[in-house]
């Protein structure tokens, strides 16, 4: 069971549009990251954001922690095909083991 | 530091058998952990180590399956008795406990139970 919901399951579009993928609980975080996963690979973290409204900018990726601390997004401009892979999100966790907890991931595939 | 790494990459193996997974973290790391993804899904944890103790586990973690880190540096993953149910990506990620934050994942040994 997946405590972290992410939407949408599923993304493909072509090269040069915009999307954004959200992750969405009902309980507060303490933290949340955003990592990508290639197929037949272990995830790589992309960003970390523990503060309410917080704002981080990744060359073309924006990723935004929502005011109450419950939800995030991430917004790529102008995708390219190597931006294809599955989008994780994963909150820490309340502890000093920061055993991470995963949302079931956005596979996104960008076609040239 | 090439990062963590997990062997064997990809594993078959017959409903019943038992399987061996070894994973070696960043060298200065102290924390280590193991978790499983299944096709479609995010990883889920099953088990972490700060040096060589072991702290946490999953309920995901039946008692087919037992994790050691003898020394404190590199991990072993053992299931018991295979079952097709078992077939998933083992991940395993190290981080260093000041920085709390950031985990980093080796590319994982693919099971398959035939």
């Amino acid at each position: 069971t997946q405590l972290l919901e992410q939407s949408p399951q599923f993304l493909s579009i072509q090269e040069g549009e915009n999307l954004t993928v959200y992750c969405n609980s009902s309980s507060v975080f303490s933290s949340l990251q955003w990592y990508r996963q290639e197929p037949g690979e272990g995830p790589v973290l992309l960003v970390t954001v523990v503060t309410g409204g917080e704002v981080k900018k990744l060359k073309r990726l924006t990723f935004q922690f929502g005011d109450a601390r419950k939800d995030s997004s991430l917004h790529i401009t102008a995708a390219q095909p190597g931006d294809t892979g599955l989008y994780l999100c994963a909150r820490g966790g309340n502890n000093a083991g920061n055993m991470l907890t995963f949302g079931g991931g956005t596979r996104l595939m960008v076609k040239p | 530091d090439t990062g963590v790494s997990q062997d064997p990459r990809h594993k078959i193996t017959k409903r019943g058998q038992n399987v061996t997974f070894r994973c070696d973290p960043i060298s200065e790391h102290n924390r280590l952990y193991w978790y499983r993804q299944t096709l479609g899904q995010g990883p889920e944890f099953l088990t972490y180590f700060q040096n060589e103790a072991q702290l946490e586990k999953s309920r995901l973690l039946s008692d087919r399956f037992s994790a050691e880190r003898p020394k404190g540096s590199f991990s072993t993953l053992e299931i018991q008795r295979t079952e097709q149910g078992d077939s998933a990506m083992y991940l395993c990620a190290s981080s260093y406990s000041i920085h709390n934050e950031k985990l980093f994942f080796g590319s994982g040994t693919q099971l398959s139970v035939l």
